[in-house]
């Protein structure tokens, strides 16, 4: 199975603020990497896929890069709404995995 | 509107059987991988598996291979996960989701380009208690 490992596990940070989060495959993933945001006690929400691709009516405050074995997802411009835990996953291969998640809290 | 409708929480007792539902509206059912994901109480989530609805090709992921079992109904657009003999360690929200992607199963492949997942189901709440 691809290990996926997100760091860090939780951060915090302000409104306005950029935050950077990593993820890393344990072998190449080529681009087939999606992230997610989950709020607490509702189910995930689909940002971006094939590393870089928004969802449709994800803002454009999010974005995500990488190829390989490494991948970032970056806020810009944190907003309150974006207070949340984040996952990758990876499924270019099955089983599909997801990084352990990171928290991102108010600072 | 794509949306995946899940059927409502269980409070069951450990070697009691479950079988849960996920009903599709909005897309051609059979045109779509649909899986299921697990997440424990506190906890990150895990990809149990998914199956294509035309042909009820499936793969599952090792561990969860054997333990439950994920079928589809496509004459009335629903996905299904069942346990045979539910244990207290399967308390957690399952999350039905739809695949856009290209899998394959018995060396036959089918899907489109994008991949992960990009529509969720609202969860199911197990609870499995003595």
């Amino acid at each position: 199975d691809v290990q996926m490992t997100q760091s860090p596990s939780s951060l915090s940070a302000s409104v306005g603020d950029r935050v950077t989060i990593t993820c890393r495959a344990s072998q190449s993933i080529n681009s087939h990497l999606s992230w997610y945001q989950q709020k607490p006690g509702k189910p995930p929400k689909s940002l971006i896929y094939s590393a870089s691709s928004l969802q449709s009516g994800v803002p454009s405050r999010f974005s995500g890069r990488g190829s390989g074995t490494e991948f970032t997802l970056t806020i810009n411009n944190l907003q309150p709404e974006d207070f949340a835990t984040y996952f990758c996953q990876q499924s270019d291969s099955i089983p599909l995995t997801f990084g352990g998640g990171t928290k991102v809290e108010i600072k | 509107e794509v949306q995946l409708e899940q059927s409502g929480a269980e409070v069951k007792k450990p070697g009691e059987s479950l079988k849960i539902s996920c009903k599709a509206s909005g897309y051609t059912f059979t045109t779509y991988w649909i899986g299921w994901v697990r997440q424990m109480p506190g906890k990150g989530l895990e990809w149990m598996g998914i199956i294509y609805p035309a042909d009820s090709g499936i793969r599952y992921a090792p561990s969860f291979q054997g333990q439950v079992t994920i079928s589809v109904d496509k004459y009335i657009n629903t996905a299904y996960l069942q346990w045979r003999s539910l244990k207290a360690s399967d308390t957690a929200i399952y999350y039905c989701a739809r695949h856009p992607g290209t899998y394959c199963s018995d060396s036959t492949c089918y899907g489109g380009e994008q991949d992960g997942v990009d529509v969720w189901g609202q969860g199911t709440t197990v609870i499995v208690s003595s």
